[in-house]
């Protein structure tokens, strides 16, 4: 059973280009987080999706920033017209989440963003 | 909003010795996560706390939690340079998002 699956794992941006990080969660899970790691810092919490629905987006950026999770193929987070305050590790994580489990979540390797 | 905190942010130690990092959140959570990220790697799930009281032992790591206080920890005993890594608390809204909020991490480097 593979883990969660994260491509890249590292890209390379210039100013104003656009980044497209992908994440297949784990096998049977229906739960997408994306989460974004500044350096030295802890993980803040951006969107959750469930298949071919936003949840919750609080923690996206207002503009730039898009996610999708469609019925088929991974879960997506675009970031237009970067900039190199967009430089971060983004983590994704899965769950799957029904009844009583306790809805732990499992993360990818992570993609790292470089804007030059 | 939930918040957590963690202390310390930096914590060197020998080998052999015991120390105690402490998480702490503003409101009520529904669980309690403990995860190690190692330099440049993703997080490793170390323990989940369900409850007041809970507490769980693997290898020379034990945490638990006291929902009261609004606290967990994570104990180390006889510490071992492989410990060496970043060490992240999380709490939880739990109901329909349970989306993670995380502490800023314990970066513990373990000398020999």
């Amino acid at each position: 059973n593979a883990g969660v699956m994260q491509n890249p794992r590292h890209l390379v941006r210039r100013r104003g280009q656009e980044a497209r990080l992908r994440c297949s969660p784990m096998k049977g899970h229906s739960h997408v987080y994306w989460y974004r790691q500044l350096p030295e810092e802890g993980l803040k919490f951006m969107v959750y999706l469930q298949k071919e629905n936003i949840i919750d987006e609080s923690g996206m950026p207002k503009e730039r920033f898009s996610a999708e999770f469609p019925k088929e193929g991974p879960s997506i987070l675009r970031i237009q017209q970067v900039v190199r305050g967009d430089s971060a590790a983004y983590f994704c994580a899965s769950s799957h989440r029904q009844g009583r489990d306790t809805g732990e979540l499992f993360f990818g390797e992570g993609s790292r963003l470089t804007v030059l | 909003e939930l918040k957590v905190e963690q202390n310390p942010l930096f914590l060197s130690m020998q080998e052999g010795k015991n120390y105690t990092i402490y998480c702490n959140y503003s409101t009520t959570s529904d669980r309690l996560y403990w995860y190690r990220q190692d330099p440049g790697k993703s997080l490793e799930s170390l323990f989940v706390l369900l409850s007041n009281g809970a507490v769980k032992q693997e290898g020379r790591l034990m945490a638990s939690l006291d929902t009261k206080a609004r606290l967990s920890t994570l104990h180390i005993t006889a510490a071992v340079h492989d410990l060496s890594a970043t060490y992240f608390c999380a709490g939880t809204y739990g109901g329909a998002t349970n989306k993670l909020i995380f502490g800023t991490g314990t970066l513990l480097a373990v000398q020999p």
